[in-house]
């Protein structure tokens, strides 16, 4: 299995919604990702956890809270965003989080805050 | 901030060879240079990767200089599928060595 799930697909919500992204892995790779995609941008990454624990957070506003329940599971819990904040959410996992790791991506979670 | 230069975009036709070159100057000694592909509304995909010299797999070649400061994907003849966008990633010049950090991409578009 070389796949990284990611669920729902498409999101809609209003800007006083609490809803989770969810990104899951059974490759046994330990370090995992969040990246943020505006159309025809690069992936901008937001977070990584690395061994279940967080080790990189990009100065991402707190109103986007990862969670990582255990080394195969990724959340991304969303509170009171903003319009600005659609986009599409990628989750990636890779061995671990050293030098020349290749990422595995999911499809992603296409959100979009009314 | 990635610390790469790749062109924006590029026009090619079916069945030709395209070669996109990537700059990364400031590359540190331990960097390796990764390649991924990223199809609309999908997430990016791992292509290949080197340290240094040429490196070669079923879908793509990788060649990178003595001095490792560029280095060049080569696709070979490329079909209409092949358009995609291309991310060139070393490692991070910021807190982090490791090449997680996009660059801007190059938007290759394959004509019939």
């Amino acid at each position: 299995d070389t796949e990284v799930t990611q669920t729902p697909k498409h999101l809609v919500m209003g800007m006083t919604n609490k809803k989770s992204l969810k990104c899951e892995q059974h490759m046994g790779h330990r370090a995992m990702y969040w990246y943020k995609q505006k159309a025809k941008k690069p992936p901008e990454l937001m977070f990584v956890y690395s061994y279940e624990k967080l080790s990189i957070n990009e100065s991402v506003p707190s109103r986007f809270s990862p969670e990582c329940p255990n080394s195969s599971l990724l959340n991304l819990h969303l509170h009171a965003l903003q319009p600005e904040d659609s986009a599409l959410y990628l989750c990636a996992s890779s061995r671990d989080d050293r030098e020349g790791e290749k990422l595995f991506f999911g499809s992603g979670t296409q959100l979009s805050v009314l | 901030l990635a610390k790469t230069t790749q062109p924006i975009s590029m026009d090619s036709y079916e069945g030709q060879e395209v070669n996109i070159t990537c700059s990364h100057n400031n590359i540190a000694t331990n960097d390796y240079i990764t390649w991924y592909q990223q199809f609309p509304s999908q997430g990016p995909r791992f292509i290949i990767q080197g340290y240094k010299t040429k490196v070669t797999n079923e879908v793509a070649s990788l060649f990178i200089p003595a001095d490792r400061k560029s280095s060049t994907l080569s696709l070979p003849r490329v079909s209409l599928s092949d358009t995609a966008v291309y991310y060139c990633l070393v490692g991070d010049e910021g807190n982090y060595g490791q090449n997680f950090v996009f660059g801007p991409g190059t938007r290759l578009s394959v004509l019939p």
